[in-house]
């Protein structure tokens, strides 16, 4: 079975800083990896998922995240964050032939602020 | 975009009845869709698995007799809160899986909010 952490349930981030969300998975198989955004009271959007081939992935909205294998992470960077970012991000693995069933971590709430 | 929905988006219901939740898929065909519950501040936990027109799977600890899942197209999937409880109580999304664009991926929809009172 695999499990998904997200550290930070909130990050308060200045408007135009950098922001990093931190995820790191456990599993003992191969996974899939994924970053998805929840804005209130709707459902959950895609930002982007790492199959395989390249470590940096880079997303909609100017997220990219990168895959690191050595420690079993995937977080999720973007250079300057803008007030429209301000969402619930979760971070999602799912096991290589394991059926698209997707394990979430618990979330992290990113806050901008003026 | 693909785009899944969901009806209702809210629902009120006293102890002990029944609740249905409709999760569509608008423009593609999903052969697999997901149900999830959502706590206040907690992640998406996985309830079941259905596949169109077989049985759903559910996931360990969740009660297929409570949560009665219905598969009946492609484009249609259900949900149904038998005897609901306070403790049903929860944000309940559906997912899609299909191939938009000649892409295989899996799209959320929006969520219902379950309120029983």
């Amino acid at each position: 079975a695999q499990s998904v952490t997200q550290l930070d349930s909130q990050v308060p981030v200045f408007e135009e800083a950098p922001v990093e969300l931190r995820c790191n998975y456990s599993s003992s198989v191969s996974v899939y990896l994924f970053w998805y955004v929840q804005y209130p009271n709707q459902g959950l959007q895609l930002l982007l998922k790492y199959l395989s081939g390249s470590t940096l992935v880079k997303g909609i909205n100017g997220f990219e995240a990168e895959f690191n294998k050595s420690q079993t992470s995937f977080h999720l960077r973007k250079p300057s964050v803008h007030i429209s970012d301000t969402a619930e991000y979760f971070c999602a693995v799912s096991e290589k032939g394991g059926g698209n069933k997707l394990t979430f971590g618990t979330g992290t709430q990113l806050k901008v602020e003026l | 975009g693909a785009v899944v929905s969901q009806h209702p988006s809210r629902v009120i219901c006293k102890s002990g009845t029944s609740v249905k939740i409709e999760c569509r898929s608008l423009d593609f065909q999903a052969t697999t869709m997901f149900w999830y519950r959502q706590f206040p501040k907690q992640s998406l936990m996985l309830m079941a698995t259905s596949n169109e027109g077989s049985k759903a799977t559910y996931e360990q600890g969740v009660e297929k007799d409570k949560f009665l899942i219905n598969h009946a197209s492609l484009t249609l999937s259900t949900l149904t809160v038998t005897s609901a409880h306070p403790e049903d109580s929860s944000f309940y999304i559906c997912s899609a899986r299909g191939t938009s664009g000649g892409q295989e991926t899996q799209y959320f929809g929006p969520g219902t909010r379950l309120l029983v009172l």
